[in-house]
């Protein structure tokens, strides 16, 4: 089956600065990348997602970017802000073996003010 | 339009017990699904619903059973519940009837405790 690995587990930055955190998957026709955010305590809520077809997508200061030779996707957040603070997840629709999402193990995204 | 909704949103059980999440939606989404969520393991499948009168196991499903009651309703079942049933459950929706190719809407969580 998929298997999603999701680098750092935690990543520490200064309030305007960018922040980057990226994806493997292992299954070739996976061809869906939600990225989900969930704040503490709260519920995970999509943010972004890309499919296979496009190698680029942004929206306001988030943007997500996917490379299918190498199978690895990365969302990019610039001039972070405090509120951007939360776990990240990033998903790989698996349809080889039942259509469903694999997630990540998340990125706890700590924004210093 | 309160989205998904899940009961209960705290339990405890003792070892052995047995309970049933419930979960429902009024956006008239077709697909329903069942997560856990542990520290440092993410989200995992436990049970998903592709459409009505359809279940399907996800990553993780023994020690449960679901039931899509109608097209609102998908319940989760722990029938012994074990302390490595300690977890926070999610359950979601999406729109479309057999894929999971689009947004996932997530209910409040529930938190379990097995003792």
């Amino acid at each position: 089956g998929e298997n999603v690995e999701q680098h750092p587990s935690t990543l520490s930055v200064q309030e305007g600065d960018s922040a980057v955190i990226k994806c493997t998957y292992s299954d070739s026709a996976s061809n869906y990348f939600p990225w989900y955010k969930q704040e503490l305590g709260k519920r995970p809520q999509l943010i972004i997602d890309i499919r296979s077809n496009v190698g680029e997508k942004k929206d306001q200061r988030i943007a997500v970017t996917l490379n299918k030779t190498a199978k690895h996707f990365s969302l990019h957040i610039t001039e972070t802000q405090p509120e951007d603070s939360a776990v990240y997840f990033c998903a790989a629709h698996q349809e080889t073996s039942g259509s469903r999402l694999t997630f990540g193990e998340g990125t706890q995204l700590t924004v210093n003010p | 339009n309160a989205g998904v909704t899940q009961t209960p949103k705290f339990q405890v059980l003792k070892t052995g017990q047995s309970m049933t999440l419930q979960c429902a939606q009024d956006m008239n989404h077709n697909s329903m699904y069942w997560y856990r969520q542990d520290p440092g393991m993410g989200l995992r499948l436990i049970y998903y619903s592709a459409s009505e009168g359809t279940t399907d196991k996800g990553e993780v499903p023994n020690g449960y059973n679901v039931s899509r009651l109608n097209k609102r309703e998908f319940s989760l079942r722990l029938e012994s519940a074990a302390p490595s049933q300690t977890s926070v459950y999610f359950c979601a929706s999406s729109e479309k009837s057999g894929g999971a190719t689009d947004t996932q809407y997530f209910g409040p969580g529930t938190r379990l405790t097995v003792l």
